[in-house]
């Protein structure tokens, strides 16, 4: 069954502390996408990867970094740097432009 | 730069009323345009996709959207909600250079029974 596995679901994290999200796809997309979802603020591009070895920095890189070493996997990292962690964070892949989304990991600073 | 607008961030209608979506993008060509649905706690769900060729553009979910070049609108329509419905409703158009999509604000549709 193809699709987009986000693991895992939820996420708690002490401050200071670096975390990791993991995004895996089997539907053999080339681009893949990270975006941070907060209440009323709809959803906003952090890091995207047209291919393997290559990604770009969204709208709100910053505290974020993310790696590309293989077509099916696209990891998230939070790191300390980032202020205000606690949000929804959604995984895509797409073809022609159309995205295909992960469940979604719901990470939270404690 | 490319953007989308939806005006409405909250609608309420009753079961078996009729819904309309508001949608309106800024962009540069006759864009893709799209739709996603987002139940509480999920990932986004395709409804619907405009690429070209007719501007009525049915989904899934008994859901249809129509595309208006003059206004710049892409908007969502049910003829009869469902409870199910209820959700967050999201519409899309591909960012500059076409590499990534962004989404409106995003509209929460609550069904009062």
């Amino acid at each position: 069954d193809g699709g987009i596995t986000q693991s895992p679901k939820y996420l708690f994290r002490k401050e200071g502390q670096n975390v990791t999200l993991s995004c895996e796809q089997n539907l053999n997309h080339d681009a893949m996408y990270w975006y941070r979802q907060d209440p009323g603020q709809g959803l906003r591009l952090i890091y995207y990867s047209q291919i393997v070895n290559d990604f770009q920095k969204g709208d709100i890189a910053e505290g974020y970094s993310v790696s590309r070493e293989k077509k099916e996997s696209f990891p998230l990292t939070v790191t300390s740097a980032q202020k205000n962690p606690t949000a929804f964070y959604l995984c895509a892949s797409s073809i022609r432009t159309e995205a295909f989304f992960g469940q979604g990991t719901r990470l939270t600073v404690v | 730069a490319q953007s989308v607008t939806q005006p409405d961030i909250h609608i309420t209608v009753s079961e078996g009323a009729s819904l309309e979506l508001r949608c309106n993008y800024s962009y540069g060509a006759t864009p893709y345009l799209f739709w996603y649905v987002q139940s509480p706690g999920q990932g986004l769900q395709l409804l619907l996709k405009y690429f070209s060729g007719d501007t009525l553009v049915q989904g899934i979910k008994g859901f249809e959207a129509e595309f208006k070049r003059s206004q710049s609108s892409f908007n969502l329509r049910k003829p009869s909600v469902h409870w199910s419905d209820a959700a967050e409703y999201f519409c899309a158009v591909p960012g500059e250079y076409g590499n990534k999509l962004v989404f409106g604000a995003g509209t929460i549709l609550r069904v009062k029974s």
